[in-house]
């Protein structure tokens, strides 16, 4: 069970807007800790979609976006597009006893 | 352009010892962290491990402290993810992965292609 939660799944019909939820605590996001995002397609590593909260690294579109507030973030696509199903990971520092860098459990995005 | 390429899938038996590697290229392998992230099977990312191989400073997640012992040689590049007695719990998929930026362990920008490791009697 992760410090940081994820829903197990989302889903939504092509062209439509999901979010994505990564509810953290006092001890991570709340503290102030910077949330980042990854992509991972189906059989492949993960992969670098969202840093700092907020920022695209080059060549991902601005169809996704960050933000983080409180002790949560959340992970925005917009024109969702059948090649967007995969699995998406949100990562921040948990400063807790069990000091460590977490991820998220994981959120199965499903296009309709 | 940076690489990080692991080395190839493993069958062991419960108790024996492994260690599995990643070749980092393309920039300067003593100044960046590299980590170590398992993924066991149809389940999430688990962040196992950091090394900074300019002077070998490892972190461990509570997790895995213990568990796995992390390395590196820097004259080779390569960093490594090492276990003395396996159990079939540590069947899983390995990536290894460096963070973007020098110096400083954050976000993972570049990952390697993974190496599975199956425990089975």
């Amino acid at each position: 069970q992760s410090v940081l939660t994820q829903p197990p799944s989302v889903s939504g019909a092509p062209g439509q807007r999901v979010t994505i939820s990564c509810t953290g605590s006092s001890s991570n996001i709340g503290a102030g800790y910077d949330v980042h995002w990854y992509q991972q397609l189906p059989g492949t590593a993960p992969k670098l979609l969202i840093y700092g909260n907020s920022n695209r690294p080059s060549g991902v579109p601005d169809r996704f976006s960050g933000s983080k507030s409180g002790t949560s973030a959340s992970l925005a696509i917009t024109g969702l597009q059948a090649e967007d199903e995969a699995d998406y990971y949100c990562q921040s520092y948990d400063s807790s006893l069990s000091a460590s860098w977490v991820f998220g459990g994981g959120t199965k995005l499903t296009v309709l | 352009e940076v690489q990080l390429v692991q080395s190839g899938a493993e069958v062991k038996k419960p108790g024996e010892s492994l260690k599995i590697s990643c070749k980092g290229s393309g920039y300067s392998f003593t100044s960046y962290w590299i980590g170590w992230v398992r993924q066991m099977p149809g389940k999430g990312l688990e962040w196992m491990g950091i090394i900074y191989p300019g002077d070998s400073d490892t972190r461990y997640s509570p997790s895995f402290q213990g568990q796995v012992t992390i390395s590196a040689d820097k004259s080779i590049s390569t960093a490594y993810l090492q276990w003395s007695s396996l159990k079939a719990s540590d069947t899983a998929m390995y990536y290894c992965a460096r963070p973007m930026v020098r110096g400083v362990i954050t976000y993972f920008g570049y990952w390697g292609q993974g190496t599975l490791v199956t425990v089975s009697s």
